[in-house]
């Protein structure tokens, strides 16, 4: 069951820069727990993209950072290229559900 | 560099059940430090969470699934494994494991098996 919103989708120009935000409650990302992010590409595993809110793992570029405050976290992309287009999904811990969930899932279009 | 590979059978018919096996080279899981997890995509969908364990003495799973859902560690074979009983259609998804960084409740997934499509035939 997905309790983190996602838009399904956000598109732009290449160089351009895209948000993708995630909507959670009080039982998740209101509650203090963080939020990470992950990048799939059809048909292969997702790829850990930002953990802890706001770190990037080795490898991954400057040019995508993660924010949190609240119930809500955003991803940002900026110098959008055609590699980044693919689908997006945060994920936290729920304490009602003393486990995992992820997000609904955005797609990234590059125009 | 860790690695994960999931195995198991691609077809499973209805109401059997489920296992798959996750060998990890890179990494010992008897080590501790951090969980092991499986993940399922349904077709077209997103992402869920089905269990977690550490070290054999806590495992985590879904609500969703609990009452269907078996996890452990076979430490001799450096794997982990995965038993879903009582299979319908529903279970019809790719599974990934996946090691499990940190503490658990701000856990994430850093390394990912490259998945495992598994089907249910009536």
């Amino acid at each position: 069951q997905s309790v983190l919103t996602q838009p399904p989708s956000v598109s732009g120009a290449p160089g351009q820069r895209v948000t993708i935000s995630c909507t959670g409650t009080n039982s998740n990302l209101g509650a203090g727990y963080d939020v990470e992010w992950y990048r799939q590409l059809p048909g292969t595993a997702p790829k850990l993209l930002i953990f802890g809110n706001t770190k990037r793992p080795s490898g991954v570029p400057d040019r995508i950072s993660g924010s949190k405050s609240g119930t809500s976290a955003s991803l940002a992309i900026t110098g959008l290229q055609a590699e980044d287009e693919a689908d997006y999904y945060c994920q936290s811990y729920d304490r009602s559900l003393s486990g995992y969930v992820f997000g609904t899932g955005t797609t990234v279009t590059v125009l | 560099q860790v690695q994960l590979q999931e195995s198991g059978p691609g077809l499973v018919k209805s109401s059997q059940t489920l296992s798959l096996t996750c060998k990890v080279s890179g990494d010992s899981i008897s080590r501790g430090g951090w969980y092991w997890s499986w993940i399922r995509q349904h077709p077209g969908k997103g992402l869920e969470w089905i269990a977690s364990i550490y070290n054999s003495a806590k495992t985590y799973y879904s609500p969703s699934l609990k009452s269907r859902v078996s996890i452990s560690l076979d430490t001799s074979r450096n794997q982990f494994s995965l038993k879903l009983s009582s299979v319908t259609a529903a279970d019809t998804a790719a599974y990934y494991c996946a090691r499990t960084y940190g503490d658990f409740v701000f856990g994430y997934f850093d390394f990912w098996g490259q998945g495992t499509p598994v089907t249910v035939s009536s």
